[in-house]
């Protein structure tokens, strides 16, 4: 069935350190694909997505490439910020029904200064 | 402009109590509707859909239900709790559309004892 795999946390950087987290999915056809992002106190918001293979969502300094060749999105970021610190989750359109968002665990990335 | 309301943000309850959580939504008509779960070390499971009035969809079955009885309310109940209902609950809501982003609240922490 569909699955997302994602980089297991927690994750604490350097300030203008560069961010790498990892995501692959495992899905049948051709799924859109999703960053969340939880800022702390805060529900979930979309940080960036793409919906089709190839394409780079991009948001706030952070990006992100659809490879359909080794089913990944990982997510990165040149430059971390303090403010930067959230839990991220990967995600998958599945397709089925109202927009069937299947998530990740979520990674905890803390910025230090 | 789009607002969601999720209460309570914590609730303690004993096995074999009902429950109800309630979400509602201002600013927009006809929402998609969406619970989700996370429990502790595992990615969002999304619980029930709704595209209308009346109108729930259950992605797994389980020992809670759902309804819709406006159209910006979304309620999660259950006729007796489970241990195993212990979680963190989302809702969130979208605009009807494939790859609607989705606006989350700030979730309900559910301690089942």
């Amino acid at each position: 069935g569909d699955s997302v795999t994602q980089m297991e946390g927690p994750v604490t950087l350097s300030k203008e350190a560069f961010l790498t987290i990892n995501c692959t999915y495992t899905a049948t056809g051709y799924p859109s694909l999703f960053w969340y992002v939880q800022y702390p106190g805060e529900g979930l918001q979309l940080l960036l997505k793409a919906t089709k293979a190839d394409d780079k969502g991009s948001n706030k300094g952070f990006e992100a490439t659809y490879r359909k060749e080794t089913t990944s999105f990982h997510l990165e970021k040149g430059s971390v910020q303090v403010s930067d610190s959230a839990v991220y989750f990967c995600a998958l359109n599945k397709q089925t029904g109202a927009n069937n968002l299947f998530f990740g665990t979520g990674t905890r990335l803390t910025v230090i200064p | 402009s789009q607002t969601i309301h999720q209460w309570p943000a914590t609730l303690v309850q004993p096995v074999g109590s009902p429950l109800s959580l309630e979400c509602t939504v201002e600013g927009t008509s006809n929402p998609n509707l969406y619970w989700y779960r996370q429990a502790a070390g595992r990615g969002l499971q999304l619980l029930f859909y709704s595209v209308g009035i009346g109108q729930i969809s259950s992605e797994v079955p389980q020992n809670l239900s759902a309804s819709r009885p406006q159209d910006r309310q979304f309620i999660l109940s259950s006729k007796k709790l489970l241990l195993s209902d212990s979680g963190f609950y989302l809702c969130a809501w979208s605009e009807t559309g494939r790859d609607s982003p989705l606006h989350f609240g700030n979730g309900t922490r559910l301690t089942v004892t």
